[in-house]
């Protein structure tokens, strides 16, 4: 039973273009997103998180919006850099009043790859 | 601030073999976990710790994982016998108290197993 799904296994963009990656959930009870960035032979790095109360949240380039009805969630990166060629994991959990975070539900990764 | 720490990085085993994984968290991190990612796919959770305490194990193939975390530090992974379906990266992860600000956990860089 796949909970969090991304679609896309990879996407391609040019630098400079924005770059969007997609991610669905089927649990409604998950109530806090995040979005992990995994270089070859490393571990995952936290990228950005948003709360299910909210609908965007910005750090830098980096823009994730939640569309609770669709649940739906997505990545924007803006402009997309050569270094941001990665893996990007789009993960869920349920807060539960901030007892269970760590219980993250991953999705399969969409391998993205910025062009100079 | 170290990160956590894994070791080690690669192993390579002949099926009905064991192995052992080692994992030291980042200090002050009460929560440590270890996930298993098969390639092509997200992140699974395997088991969660609190300090010494098991939280969560019910992705644990009890029959042939086990996991231990004395003195509620470091933690170690155990296979026993492993199948080639166990092959694998085994992450290991820690997150401060009450998830810290955004909920995040700290991967390691994982130990790859590949069973033959």
């Amino acid at each position: 039973d796949q909970q969090v799904k991304q679609n896309s296994p990879s996407l391609s963009v040019q630098e400079g273009r924005i770059s969007i990656l997609n991610c669905d959930y089927t649990n409604s009870m998950f109530d806090y997103f995040l979005w992990y960035k995994k270089y070859p032979a490393e571990g995952p790095t936290f990228l950005i998180s948003i709360s299910s109360i909210k609908d965007k949240n910005e750090d830098g380039r980096f823009t994730v919006f939640l569309n609770k009805s669709a649940k739906h969630l997505s990545l924007h990166i803006v402009p997309s850099q050569p270094g941001d060629s990665a893996v990007y994991f789009c993960a869920a959990t349920i807060n539960a009043g901030g007892t269970s975070y760590g219980k993250l539900t991953f999705g399969q990764g969409t391998i993205l790859t910025v062009h100079p | 601030e170290a990160g956590v720490a894994q070791s080690p990085r690669y192993k390579i085993i002949e099926k009905r073999q064991s192995v052992a994984f080692w994992c030291n968290p980042i200090s002050g991190h009460a929560t440590l976990y270890w996930y298993q990612q098969i390639l092509g796919q997200g992140p699974k959770l395997l088991i969660q710790f609190q300090n010494n305490g098991v939280v969560d194990d019910s992705q644990l193939p009890k029959d042939r994982f086990s996991a231990e975390r004395l003195k509620g530090v470091d933690s170690t992974l155990k296979i026993q016998p492993a199948k080639l379906e166990d092959s694998a990266v085994y992450l290991c992860a820690s997150s401060p108290p009450a998830g810290g600000i955004t909920g995040e956990l700290f991967f390691g860089e994982g130990s790859r197993l590949t069973v033959l």
